[in-house]
């Protein structure tokens, strides 16, 4: 089942302009990560935030987490054309209660476009 | 490039045929995961290794399974395959034992069952 929602389902922009994607999620979690996959290609760990942090940034990428609103959003600035991807959030969630198991689920993703 | 290895790239066969695909974990990561990508489903988590055992398991059907290598090497088997196995599957791998950490993913490979 899908946990994360990205929003918007696809997003088209100019180079140089910044790209926002918001993931929802629905239940309480350790923590959340952003990847990006290319065409059909393996997808790309971009940065985790944990549940007790407000907001991370590296290099051009910049995530926030708020948890009150089970939400989290990746701002990708000054993006590139190299930057078009999918974008997908990711949520751990425990597998069985009391276990130690974990899973990552993934939400469908934001289809990003920048034109050169 | 991510470190992990994944063979075939693309997996052409017929429905009820059996299949195994490969996946090499970067050096030093003792955890490799399974995932099924598809149009409908999104990327689904199935199963999850830790140094030779399995360590979590996700929505994986009867039909299909896993093991894990004493080289750390992982193998999935689907088998009796139906036209809904189509997909992109990937591994991935992580230096620990649980999901939170980082996850590592291979190129995929893609079944088309025909």
């Amino acid at each position: 089942s899908q946990q994360g929602e990205e929003d918007p389902q696809a997003l088209s922009i100019q180079e140089g302009e910044n790209a926002t994607m918001n993931c929802s999620y629905k239940t309480s979690i350790n923590n959340l990560q952003w990847y990006r996959q290319n065409s059909g290609r393996g997808l790309v760990h971009l940065i985790l935030i944990r549940s007790n942090e407000r907001e991370k940034h590296s290099g051009r990428l910049r995530v926030t987490l708020d948890t009150s609103k089970k939400s989290s959003s990746l701002l990708i600035t000054a993006s590139r054309a190299a930057d078009t991807a999918s974008y997908f959030c990711a949520t751990v969630q425990p597998l069985y209660s009391g276990a130690g198991s974990y899973q990552l689920t993934f939400g469908k993703g934001t289809k990003l476009s920048v034109i050169p | 490039d991510s470190g992990v290895t994944q063979t075939p790239k693309h997996l052409i066969t017929a429905t009820g045929q059996r299949v195994t695909l490969r996946c090499s974990p970067r050096s030093g990561d003792l955890s490799v995961y399974w995932y099924q990508q598809s149009l409908d489903q999104g990327l689904q988590f199935l199963i999850q290794y830790y140094n030779g055992e399995e360590r979590a398991k996700g929505n994986i059907l009867e039909r299909f399974s896993a093991q894990q290598f004493p080289d750390l090497h992982s193998e999935l088997n689907l088998s009796s395959l139906e036209l809904g196995d189509s997909a992109l599957y990937f591994c991935a791998s992580s230096v620990g034992d649980w999901a939170p950490y980082e996850q590592y993913f291979g190129p995929g490979t893609r079944l088309t069952v025909t």
